[in-house]
């Protein structure tokens, strides 16, 4: 059981605009901030967002993420096919005296 | 350009232990913690531990109290991971990454695959 809870899946079609979602507690979302990561199987996570809705450079601006209360979400617009992923958000957890990563969102696009 | 370039895989059988290095380069050593994350076949991201290599503190996730140590030799500019008392369920991709103490940041190493099997 991962601390931070996410949807297992996700999925849209090409041009859509997808929302995933990322709940957590006042231990971790609700007093830290939250990155997203995408991972393309068989290779290392690459991150997305940080600070929960920044960007590094060279990630496009149809990604973006948002924090509020204990719970994060990222969204996607302008869906492609390059963006199935498995997608995971983490968090610094104060109670645990380490960061924490949700289970993960397997992201299809149909 | 920023590089984290880990060691290669390793078979180990259960009760001993496994290191994995991880090299930094193309950043100063000292101004960035090191993560160790790890991912079970068809599993999703574990937190194991961070180290500071500036001092060498080191904090690592309960799961793993007693059984894992992170130190770093600042003279390569280069991390180790050992996991000892290894058993199946230790059969994972393990890496390491840059970061803030928070998380880890887009520095990720490509990842060693340990497999514990009799």
């Amino acid at each position: 059981q991962s601390v931070l809870t996410q949807p297992p899946s996700a999925s849209g079609t090409p041009g859509q605009r997808v929302t995933i979602s990322c709940s957590g507690g006042s231990s971790n979302i609700g007093s830290n901030t939250v990155n997203w990561y995408q991972q393309v199987p068989g290779t290392a996570p690459k991150l997305l967002i940080y600070n929960s809705g920044q960007r590094p450079s060279g990630v496009p601006d149809r990604f973006s993420g948002s924090r509020s209360g204990t719970s994060a979400s990222l969204a996607i617009s302008g869906l492609q096919s390059e963006d199935e992923a498995d997608y995971y958000c983490a968090s610094w957890d104060a109670s645990l005296n380490g960061p924490v990563f949700g289970g993960g969102t397997k992201l299809t696009v149909l | 350009q920023v590089h984290l370039v880990q060691s290669g895989a390793e078979v180990k059988k259960p009760g001993a232990s496994v290191r994995v290095s991880c090299k930094a380069s193309g950043y100063t050593f000292t101004s960035y913690y090191i993560h160790w994350v790890r991912q079970a076949p068809g599993q999703g991201l574990e937190w194991m531990g961070i180290i500071n290599p500036s001092g060498g503190s080191t904090n690592y996730a309960q799961k793993f109290q007693g059984r894992v140590t992170v130190t770093r030799d600042t003279s390569t500019g280069t991390v180790y991971m050992d996991l000892s008392s290894l058993r199946s369920e230790d059969t994972a991709v393990y890496y390491c990454a840059r970061g803030t103490i928070g998380a880890p940041d887009e520095y990720w190493g490509q990842g060693t695959l340990v497999t514990v099997s009799s």
